[in-house]
């Protein structure tokens, strides 16, 4: 079955440091979407990518999806102790449920 | 306000009980989801339903049922057989079953078996 793998599964950051996580499937994908969850809190929807290539930015969060679309990325410029949370993505293929990574949890030091 | 609500927040049992874990929407959404999240770990889909009186096992579905007789309410019974379940609950509902559609999640019920 589908795969989705998330890379690093933890990050320690300074605050004002950048951070990236990567989100690779086994399988191409129709769309990914990415979700942020808070500590002790529920995942919320963030963004989704459709087109190959796609690009999208939302402030200091800037989401590509791969030529293939077969991988994303979620990078963070200048992190703040607000961005600290897990960081989900979640593929879908050709209309099947949503297959979420592992996640990616971000630690950002004051 | 429209959105998911699961009770409860908390819940404790005992092993060989039975819990109901209960999920309401008043999103108007046709297609609601139970996944199952382990400390560290992803999202596992335990159980979806993509419109009333239907559902489907996901990944994980063994030891756990569901029901849909309404199509605001979606309760997750995690029965006797299922062999670990202490975990943290979550229910959510999309406009449709679509896999590109995007998720509303609850806040989420957190089971510990003592």
């Amino acid at each position: 079955g589908q795969q989705v793998m998330q890379i690093p599964q933890y990050q320690h950051v300074q605050e004002g440091e950048d951070f990236t996580t990567y989100c690779n499937s086994s399988t191409t994908l129709s769309n990914i979407q990415w979700y942020k969850q808070r500590p002790g809190g529920h995942p919320v929807f963030l963004i989704q990518l459709v087109k190959s290539g796609e690009v999208k930015k939302q402030k200091r969060l800037t989401f590509q999806f791969g030529e293939a679309k077969k991988n994303s990325s979620l990078h963070i410029t200048a992190t703040q102790t607000t961005d600290v949370g897990t960081y989900f993505c979640a593929g879908n293929n050709a209309g099947n449920m949503l297959t979420f990574g592992g996640g990616t949890r971000l630690m950002v030091k004051p | 306000d429209g959105g998911i609500t699961q009770s409860p927040k908390y819940l404790f049992r005992k092993e060989g009980q039975n819990v109901t874990l209960s999920c309401e929407q008043n999103l108007n959404h046709d297609a609601m989801y139970w996944y199952r999240q382990d400390p560290g770990q992803g999202l596992r889909l335990i159980y979806y339903s993509q419109i009333v009186n239907d559902f489907q096992k996901g990944d994980i579905a063994e030891g756990y049922s569901v029901s849909r007789e309404k199509k605001e309410s979606f309760p997750l019974t995690v029965t006797s057989a299922q062999k670990n379940p202490t975990a943290f609950y979550l229910c959510a509902s999309s406009i449709s079953g679509s896999g590109a559609n995007v998720l509303t999640f609850g806040a989420g019920s957190r089971l510990t078996v003592l």
